[in-house]
């Protein structure tokens, strides 16, 4: 079975400051991996997304991931962050070929300080 | 084109109630999915519908249950409540491949006392 595992719960960046928000995954193969980004009260937003081909993907908002094999995981990155990127950031796996089920790992919520 | 809409946003019922809860796709869409995220178990798939077929199941008791009309909105109802159904439910759709990004709605926070 596919799992996802976020290890930090919380991370408190300077605005301004570079970002790197962990994920790392279970899955026998390589699958389709996903970040989506929560802001309080709102649905889930994808922010970006990784299926094949270049392990660097580039998403809105400005955030990009890598994708390391050897290394089952997908980090989420961003240069400088901004306040309004205080929100919670959800890494999501999904299994190749059929339907697309997605299995979700806990959150990262992102403190932002001015 | 306007976004996922989730009807009612909020709603409180009693232990034992049951309740239904709908969501509107954006236009075109023919895939609808709904997810129970929770602080306990976060965000869990409950079950995808296309075309009016339920296409995927989550690991959910037969209490949810879900249906797409024609038109493509869905609707999915709780029987029996538990005060453990308490959350938020999120709708997603798509239009239905498994590449196809999933756009969500803003939720209905269900409280059961």
């Amino acid at each position: 079975a596919q799992s996802v595992t976020q290890p930090d719960i919380h991370i408190t960046v300077s605005e301004g400051a570079s970002l790197e928000l962990r994920c790392n995954y279970s899955y026998g193969a390589t699958p389709y991996l996903f970040w989506y980004v929560q802001s309080p009260g709102q649905g889930l937003q994808l922010l970006l997304k990784y299926f094949s081909g270049d392990t660097l993907v580039q998403g809105i908002k400005g955030f990009e991931a890598e994708f390391k094999r050897s290394q089952s995981s997908f980090n989420l990155r961003k240069p400088s962050v901004h306040w309004s990127d205080a929100a919670e950031y959800f890494c999501a796996v999904g299994a190749p070929g059929g339907s697309y089920i997605p299995t979700f790992g806990r959150g990262t919520s992102l403190i932002v300080h001015p | 084109k306007a976004g996922v809409t989730q009807t009612p946003r909020y709603l409180i019922k009693t232990r034992g109630q049951q309740v239904t809860l709908s969501c509107s796709p954006i236009s075109g869409h023919r895939s609808v999915s709904w997810y129970q995220q929770t602080p306990g178990q976060g965000l869990q798939f409950l079950f995808e519908y296309f075309s009016e077929t339920q296409r995927n199941k989550g690991n959910f008791p037969g209490r949810f249950s879900g249906r797409q009309f024609s038109n493509s909105r869905s609707e999915m109802n709780v029987s029996t409540l538990e005060l453990g159904d308490s959350a938020l439910y999120l709708c997603a759709s798509s239009s239905g491949g498994p590449l196809e990004t999933q756009y969500f709605g803003p939720g209905t926070r269900l409280l059961v006392l």
